[in-house]
């Protein structure tokens, strides 16, 4: 079955430190790539997508993701971390194969240190 | 922008009564779906729609239904509601396969 695996359920950091949270899945086949952040508070919205193309895509606020066909990985990226990060990500993969469904990970829980 | 309303944010029921969380969409999209939100289990589909009139069982569909008579609007049912229901409860919409979807505020239901 299709899966999508976030490394790290919970990562504090301080400000202006480096974010890396990671995301595998397991699927074979051509896949679309979503990051979508949950800020306290909001709603759950896009952060960045890839369909295809260059690999390293760019979202909003900072964030970029690198798409590594080989490693089945799409671990999402910032250079420099805000206190305003504060929030929690999720990674999801969708196949043509499957119809589209969105396979979900489990979330990962970031906090920003002032 | 896309606009996804739920219809609360905040609901208390007891076991045993009937639920309806509703939820709106004002883009015209084809597909939508409802998720409950635990945590540390991500997001887990409970039924989706990609057509008036058409439902389709999600990975978790046991103790909820689900209408759309109309296009913009997806409503989850919760026959007799148990206390393992509480939870966030997510609507989503999209405007095709594979798009990204837009959510709703979401719903805490709570079930005493």
């Amino acid at each position: 079955a299709q899966s999508v695996s976030q490394h790290n359920h919970h990562v504090i950091l301080s400000e202006a430190a480096s974010l890396e949270l990671g995301c595998n899945y397991s699927y074979g086949g051509t896949v679309n790539l979503f990051w979508y952040v949950q800020y306290p508070g909001q709603h759950l919205q896009l952060l960045l997508k890839y369909f295809s193309g260059d690999p390293l895509v760019k979202g909003i606020k900072g964030f970029e993701a690198e798409f590594i066909k080989s490693k089945f990985s799409f671990n999402l990226r910032k250079p420099s971390v805000q206190w305003s990060d504060t929030a929690e990500y999720f990674c999801a993969v969708n196949a043509r194969d499957s119809n589209y469904q969105l396979i979900w990970g489990a979330g990962t829980k970031l906090i920003i240190k002032p | 922008d896309v606009k996804v309303t739920q219809s609360s944010r905040y609901l208390v029921k007891r076991t045993g009564e009937k639920v309806f969380l509703e939820c709106v969409q004002d883009m015209d999209h084809e597909n939508m779906f409802w998720y409950r939100q635990d945590p540390g289990l991500g997001l887990r589909l409970i039924y989706f729609s990609y057509d008036v009139k058409m439902k389709e069982k999600g990975d978790i569909p046991e103790g909820y239904s689900v209408s759309r008579e109309k296009k913009e609007r997806f409503s989850l049912i919760l026959e007799s509601a148990s206390t393992n229901q509480t939870s966030m409860y997510l609507c989503a919409s999209r405007s095709s396969a594979g798009s990204p979807l837009h959510f709703g505020n979401g719903t805490r239901l709570t079930v005493t």
